[in-house]
């Protein structure tokens, strides 16, 4: 089945401690990118990726790091987490044409105490 | 940065009734329009992506696209109260890379 794998789910963390969300897709797609959802606010996009080892900011980078070593694989890091990352993320990936649009990840409830 | 617009809802119509739901954008040039569903809490959706101005149906589902107007709307026929969800206009814009712009999505309510 064709899929955007995140991990985890749901995330409680402290402040300051550093914590890793995955994304793997098995669509052989060459674009990647990671957005945060708000009340209000919509889809923000944090970093986006264009092909492995092309990587570049979206409308929100700060506070966040990525990157994209194998194709499939497009992780999102966040060093010192604040309280104000506490969102929900989704992770979607094209094709190169982007004819169909993105196909989005399950999404991962982050809360940063 | 280019915007997409929707009026936030709810828009609240009877089972059975069209629904009707309306985007504007910012960026002339776009080219590719797309419509997603969204559940509390889960994923976006793809329902319909449009590129030619017109109409293009898919079962219950029509886009309709006016770039003249700058103008994308999604009718939904039929409306059954599992259609109760936000839906989420997106542009992709003009750059030549795959990023999609959203609206900040629709509530639509379909009640029994």
């Amino acid at each position: 089945e064709a899929q955007v794998t995140q991990n985890p789910r749901y995330l409680i963390t402290v402040t300051g401690k550093k914590l890793t969300v995955t994304c793997s897709q098995n669509m052989n797609h060459e674009y990647m990118s990671w957005y945060r959802q708000d009340p209000g606010l919509g889809l923000r996009q944090i970093y986006y990726s264009m092909n492995v080892e092309v990587t570049d900011k979206g409308d929100v980078p700060e506070g966040y790091k990525v990157s994209r070593k194998e194709k499939r694989n497009f992780p999102l890091i966040l060093e010192s987490p604040s309280p104000n990352q506490t969102s929900l993320y989704f992770c979607a990936s094209s094709s190169t044409t982007g004819a169909r649009g993105y196909t989005f990840g399950s999404g991962t409830r982050l809360t940063v105490v | 940065q280019k915007e997409v617009e929707q009026n936030s809802g709810p828009l609240s119509v009877p089972e059975g009734a069209i629904a009707s739901l309306n985007c504007t954008y910012s960026d002339r040039g776009s080219q590719s329009f797309f419509w997603y569903r969204q559940y509390s809490g889960k994923s976006p959706e793809l329902i319909m992506f449009i590129y030619s101005n017109g109409d293009k149906e898919d079962g219950r589902f029509t886009a309709q696209l006016n770039k003249a107007s700058q103008y994308v709307s999604l009718l939904i026929r039929d409306s059954q109260p599992s259609d109760s969800a936000t839906y989420l206009c997106a542009v992709k814009e003009n750059t030549g890379f795959q990023k999609l712009v959203f609206g900040t999505g629709t509530r639509l309510l379909v009640s029994p």
